[in-house]
């Protein structure tokens, strides 16, 4: 298997632009999760699916996040528009259903996201 | 809820040589995962161990073990034999609880020197 393939790997963006970001999970994996990584705040989830539903989404930061997954080999992360402190580096991870959310998460390589 | 602490934010260790990175966590739960997790440059999340719980055996990987004390609730890593490739940061999780995430530790980098 592939593994989780995320793109883009770099995304150089200006404020106030909308930043896609792409993550493709590994497949018959159930759960899908988005983390965002910074210096200053570690690893921190921003939303995870079931079966393509939004379970919790109390980690997005804002309403100019967005996640959606439509279908169960895609999702997308939208950040509208986009400011200086967004920068940092986003993750996908899925977990397969028998393992459980609680169990080993298989994580992408990252989006390194900078907006100037 | 639950927490995870790693209280060695720097390490180093000659190559060759055993170093053990620590972990304490807090939960309430008596069924749960604990994972370490390889940050090298490259950025990439990698599994390194995986721990069940209600397993009393510490698990193993090669050179990489583990040292589960459930009552203590402490879960450190050791790297046996340390390589130039094991410069990383090393990450504990958790996974159990209500919550559907794995809880992250802060990391420990690790240097290893040759």
């Amino acid at each position: 298997d592939a593994g989780v393939i995320q793109s883009p790997r770099h995304e150089v963006t200006e404020m106030g632009q909308e930043v896609t970001l792409r993550c493709k999970p590994i497949s018959g994996h159930d759960y899908l999760f988005w983390y965002r990584q910074t210096m200053m705040r570690g690893l921190e989830l921003l939303i995870y699916f079931n079966n393509n539903v939004p379970i919790d989404d109390s980690g997005m930061p804002e309403d100019r996040f967005s996640a959606k997954m439509p279908n169960a080999s895609f999702s997308t992360l939208k950040i509208q528009p986009s400011e200086p402190r967004d920068s940092a580096v986003y993750f996908c991870a899925s977990s397969p259903e028998l393992a459980g959310i609680r169990d080993t998460q298989y994580f992408g390589p990252g989006t390194r996201l900078t907006v100037l | 809820a639950q927490t995870v602490t790693q209280s060695q934010p720097e390490m180093s260790v000659q190559e060759a040589e055993t170093v053990t990175l620590s972990c304490t966590y807090d939960t309430s739960e008596n069924n749960y995962y604990l994972f370490w997790y390889k940050q090298p440059p490259s950025r990439q999340m990698i599994l390194v161990i995986r721990q069940e719980a209600y397993k009393q055996q510490n698990a193993t990987e090669n050179r990489f073990s583990v040292n589960f004390q459930k009552a203590a609730k402490s879960f450190s890593l050791k790297i046996s034999d340390s390589q130039l490739g094991d410069t990383a940061m090393y990450f504990c999780a958790f996974g159990g609880g209500s919550q559907g995430n794995l809880i992250f530790g802060k990391g420990t980098k690790l240097s290893v020197k040759p």
